[in-house]
């Protein structure tokens, strides 16, 4: 069963900044947040991850609400080479729920 | 750099066929997982394991098993292949969680035609 709703699909400006959405009401407190990214015709490469703060790496940052609801990934200065299917997942580790991720396009 | 291998990234097999998928990482990982990835479907869990000859069924193990015999392979086995399970394939690993969770690493994937 679906854990996450995401939108399906989403543009974003070239240099612009990314903000991908991701509703989990559903979230128990032992459940991280995940992000995932799949450029075409590779496997899923692992973004960022957080429980309750929000948490910045050199790809992204995400920000999780204070009821942990629901999150949003953010690409400071997206590139077209961010263009990808985007998946949030929530999990206690040892499985993930891709579900269909949001499709992000960066347009020149 | 961890790495997951996948023995095939195309394969074309015929109805009937038996198939044999197969995974391997060079982390030590504990826990592997097979998945197939559909257009408008996403990524399927279809079986995972979480220790030597352990298994565990996903959300679409039917018409697939898997075997675990040694900690580093992970085989995916469709008995009997059939057109439905044109797809790609992807294999995972990610070890143990002990309350510090990890990132789960992919192989490129095995894209599968059954014909």
């Amino acid at each position: 069963d679906a854990k996450t709703t995401q939108p399906t699909s989403m543009d974003c400006a070239e240099g612009r900044a990314a903000n991908l959405p991701c509703n989990h009401s559903t979230i128990s407190g032992n459940e991280y947040v995940y992000w995932y990214r799949q450029i075409h015709s590779q496997g899923p490469q692992y973004i960022i991850h957080g429980l309750k703060n929000n948490e910045t790496n050199e790809m992204a940052s995400l920000i999780i609400t204070e009821d942990r609801k629901s999150s949003t990934l953010i690409l400071p200065h997206a590139t077209l080479r961010d263009t990808a299917v985007y998946y949030c997942i929530v999990t206690t580790g040892n499985q993930f729920y891709f579900g269909t991720g949001t499709s992000l396009t960066v347009i020149p | 750099d961890v790495k997951v291998t996948q023995s095939s990234r195309y394969l074309v097999k015929r109805t009937g066929e038996k198939v044999f998928l197969e995974c391997v990482q060079d982390m030590d990982h504990e826990n592997m997982f097979w998945y197939r990835q559909d257009p408008g479907l996403g990524l399927r869990l279809i079986y995972f394991s979480y220790d030597v000859k352990m298994k565990e069924k996903g959300d679409i193990p039917e018409g697939y098993s898997v075997s675990r015999e040694k900690k580093e392979r992970f085989s995916l086995i469709l008995e009997s292949a059939s057109t439905n399970q044109t797809s790609m394939y992807l294999c995972a690993s990610i070890p143990r969680g002990t309350g510090v969770t990890y990132e789960q690493y992919f192989g490129p994937g095995t894209r599968l035609t059954v014909t």
